[in-house]
C-alpha cells in the first residue's frame, strides 16, 4: 500500500540553526499537509498546500516557516531560525481529492538544543 | 475559540471487552470527523469517519456515532485487542481541509 515517508526521523538542530524536514507524499495525491505535535499535546494543524502554493496556514505557520515543492515528488518545510519551542514531531500528511482522506507520514522529530 | 476536544484522557479496558472513547466539539457548522488511532511513534492513522448528515457509521469492530444535538461524537471498539492499544484523536475537518485534533485518549487493554 503506498505512503507517506518523511526523512530524517530524528533531526538535532541547535537554536537559531535552519532546518528542512522532507516528506515523500503518496505519489498521486495532490494536497498536502504539515502538522505538528509537541510531546503530550495535540496534534495541531501548520500549513495546507495545493497547486504549488499554500491554501491554507494558522497562525503558528509565521514567518520563520516556508513550504516547497522543489520537484514533482518532495514537498518540504523549512524552519529559518529554529527556536527552543519549535522541538516537535512534524507529520506531513497528503490526499488526493481537497475532501478526501489524508494519509500522514511517520514523523520527523525535531529536538532544538 | 471553537474547538474539538476529549472527554476523559485515559481508558483501560479488558482485552475482549468493548471500548468506548467520547469527543465533544464545539463549532456546530462542522460536517465532517474523522476518527485517528496514533501508536506510540507513528503518525496518525485513520480509523474511521462520518458527515453530520449520519449519526451512525459501522466499521470493521468500530461504530462511531454523531449526536448533533448535544455535539458530542463517540467510537466504539468492540472485543478490544491488545493491538487496539494506542491513542485515540477525534479531528473535525476545517474550512480548509486542515484537520483540527482533539487533545486524545490513550486507551490501554490489559490481557
Amino acid at each position: 500500500e503506498p505512503e507517506v515517508t518523511q526523512t530524517p526521523s530524528h533531526q538535532v538542530t541547535q537554536m537559531g540553526q535552519e532546518v528542512i524536514l522532507r516528506c515523500v507524499p503518496i505519489s498521486n495525491h495532490l494536497y498536502f499537509y504539515w502538522y505538528r505535535q509537541i510531546l503530550g499535546q495535540k496534534v495541531e494543524f501548520l500549513v495546507s498546500f495545493y497547486n504549488n502554493e499554500i491554501s491554507e496556514k494558522s497562525e503558528i505557520f509565521d514567518d520563520q516557516f516556508s513550504v516547497e515543492r522543489p520537484d514533482g515528488s518532495n514537498f518540504t518545510l523549512k524552519i529559518r531560525s529554529t527556536k527552543l519551542e519549535d522541538s516537535a514531531m512534524y507529520f506531513c500528511a497528503s490526499s488526493e481529492m481537497g475532501q478526501g482522506q489524508q494519509y500522514f507520514g511517520p514523523g520527523t522529530r525535531l529536538t532544538v538544543t | 475559540g471553537e474547538s474539538v476536544g476529549l472527554h476523559l484522557p485515559t481508558l483501560s479496558v479488558q482485552e475482549g471487552d468493548n471500548s468506548i472513547i467520547n469527543c465533544a466539539y464545539s463549532n456546530s457548522a462542522s460536517d465532517y470527523f474523522i476518527w485517528y488511532k496514533q501508536e506510540s511513534g507513528k503518525g496518525p492513522q485513520f480509523i474511521i469517519d462520518i458527515r453530520s448528515n449520519m449519526d451512525k457509521r459501522q466499521g470493521q469492530r468500530v461504530t462511531v456515532l454523531l449526536n448533533k444535538t448535544v455535539k458530542h461524537l463517540s467510537l466504539q471498539i468492540a472485543a478490544t485487542q491488545p493491538g487496539d492499544s494506542a491513542v485515540y484523536f477525534c479531528a473535525e475537518k476545517g474550512a480548509n481541509n486542515d484537520m483540527r485534533f482533539g487533545a486524545g485518549t490513550r486507551l490501554t487493554v490489559k490481557p
